[in-house]
């Protein structure tokens, strides 16, 4: 697709449930981000991956959240035993590199609801 | 760590009038980027302008303008001719080469018709 792609719009599970939300970056970007943002909220840095170095995790809140990119293209944020605390927003974001232009390219986001 | 302060949660404009969002952001580099987005109601966090560092001159896109004080790291939007579809939580942000793309906490705007 010509943007950034990402699924489940919606998710809606119980605490202590196991997500993973998917992300597919614009054909050719190197990086890509994480971002969650809460009801009326900024958005939280996750974590950030960039080519084939090692990925910022420095924003993940804890150890139940973990990220990976397969192929340098598809990401998939999992979060872990859910907390209702982790209902948010989450929104991938990619860029041809962040040395060029800076400007990310945003999908629509993964509303996830934990009951 | 860079941070990055918007200090108007929300913002109200008359339709036509012109409307000024601020941000202060710290940093010890020279060389960086700054930008506004905007995120209208569904969701999807569209760029409004951009601002390199190096560059004196202010960035302006139609009726969207900035004011970059370097020396105060200071980086205001303006917008002119304020419209409906104006109406949107707008982030500032700051990027550093190589690095994450950091926010602030956003100012919602809202346009009185």
């Amino acid at each position: 697709g010509a943007g950034v792609s990402q699924s489940p719009s919606n998710k809606v599970t119980e605490k202590g449930k196991d997500v993973e939300l998917r992300c597919d970056p614009i054909s050719g970007h190197t990086a890509l981000y994480w971002y969650r943002q809460s009801l009326g909220q900024g958005l939280e840095f996750l974590i950030y991956f960039q080519g084939n170095s090692a990925p910022d995790k420095s924003g993940l809140p804890s150890d139940r959240f973990s990220a990976e990119r397969t192929g340098g293209s598809v990401s998939t944020l999992t979060i872990q035993r859910t907390q209702q605390e982790d209902s948010a927003v989450y929104l991938c974001a990619s860029s041809p590199w962040t040395g060029n232009t800076g400007e990310l390219f945003f999908g629509e986001g993964s509303r996830l609801t934990v009951l | 760590a860079q941070t990055v302060t918007q200090s108007q949660p929300e913002m109200s404009v008359q339709e036509a009038e012109t409307v000024t969002l601020s941000c202060t952001y710290d940093t010890s580099e020279s060389d960086y980027y700054l930008f506004w987005y905007k995120q209208p109601p569904s969701r999807q966090m569209i760029l409004v302008i951009r601002q390199e560092a190096y560059k004196q001159q202010n960035a302006t896109e139609n009726r969207f303008s900035v004011n970059f004080q370097k020396a105060a790291k200071s980086f205001s939007l303006k917008i002119s001719d304020s419209q409906l579809g104006d109406a949107a939580m707008y982030f500032c942000a700051y990027l550093e080469y190589g690095n994450k793309l950091v926010f602030g906490a956003g100012t919602i705007l809202r346009v009185k018709s």
